[in-house]
C-alpha cells in the first residue's frame, strides 16, 4: 500500500521560503503525477498544482504562480514544494497527493506551516 | 476563475439520509470527486468519477451527476460520518484543478 510521509511542522518568518518535502513508500513507481493543497485554519481545500514526478514538467494555479516551484526526484521517491517571500497569510497545512490509479487517491499527512516573525 | 459552489452545513439525526450538492458549469464535461475531511485529519477519497467508490469506502456513500450538479448521498448517517465534505474537479481546459467550499455535516 501506498503512503506519502510528510514532515510535521515548519516555522518560518515573513519573506523567507519555505520547501516541503513528500516521500513515496510502499512502491517503486516513478511516473506518477503529484497534487499540492493546502489549508488555513478554519478554511476550506485550495489547489496548488501538480507536477509529473517522471519528467518534471509542474503547471501552477495562478494565485501562486511566480512564487512556487514544485518538483521531484525519482531516486528517493520524494516530491517537493517551494513556497517563497513567504506572509502570514501562507500559515496553512500542506498536504501532498497523488495521482495513480486514481486522482487524489492518496494523500500525506500534511505539514504544519506557521509563518510568524 | 472557475468555481465550484456548495451549500456551507447540513445537520442531520442518525439513519437520515444526507445529499450534499456541488454546482460547476464545466461539470457536464469534467470529471468529479468527493473528499471526506474529519477534524485534524488529512481528507480522504470517497467517491471519484462522480459515481465510482473506492473499495474501502463504505456502501452507504454514493455519488451522481446531473447537469452541472453532483451530489454525494449518504445513505443512513453514521455518527462518524460528521465530517467536512468537499467536492473537487477541473476548469474546462481540464489542466486547472479546484475544490469547493466545503459542507460541514453534523450529526446530532
Amino acid at each position: 500500500q501506498v503512503h506519502l510521509v510528510q514532515p510535521g511542522a515548519e516555522v518560518k518568518k515573513p519573506g523567507e521560503s519555505v520547501k516541503v518535502s513528500c516521500r513515496t513508500s510502499g512502491d517503486t513507481f516513478t511516473m506518477y503525477y503529484m497534487h499540492w493543497v493546502r489549508q488555513a485554519p478554519g478554511q476550506g481545500l485550495e489547489w496548488m498544482g501538480i507536477i509529473n514526478i517522471g519528467d518534471g514538467i509542474a503547471s501552477y494555479a495562478e494565485k501562486f504562480r511566480g512564487r512556487v516551484t514544485m518538483s521531484g526526484d525519482t531516486s528517493t521517491a520524494t516530491a517537493y514544494m517551494e513556497l517563497r517571500s513567504l506572509k502570514s497569510e501562507d500559515t496553512a497545512v500542506y498536504y501532498c497527493a497523488r495521482d495513480g490509479p486514481i486522482k487524489f487517491g492518496t494523500w500525506g499527512q500534511g505539514t504544519r506551516v506557521t509563518v510568524s516573525s | 476563475s472557475y468555481e465550484l459552489r456548495q451549500s456551507p452545513s447540513l445537520s442531520l439525526s442518525p439513519g437520515q439520509t444526507a445529499r450534499i450538492t456541488c454546482s460547476g458549469d464545466a461539470l457536464t464535461t469534467r470529471s468529479a470527486s468527493w473528499f471526506q475531511q474529519k477534524a485534524g485529519q488529512a481528507p480522504v477519497l470517497v467517491i471519484y468519477k462522480e459515481t465510482q467508490r473506492p473499495f474501502e469506502i463504505p456502501e452507504r456513500f454514493s455519488g451522481s451527476i446531473s447537469g452541472t450538479t453532483v451530489t454525494l448521498t449518504i445513505s443512513g448517517v453514521q455518527p462518524e460520518d460528521e465530517a467536512d465534505y468537499y467536492c473537487q474537479s477541473t476548469d474546462y481546459s481540464g489542466v486547472y484543478f479546484v475544490f469547493g467550499g466545503g459542507t460541514k455535516l453534523t450529526v446530532l
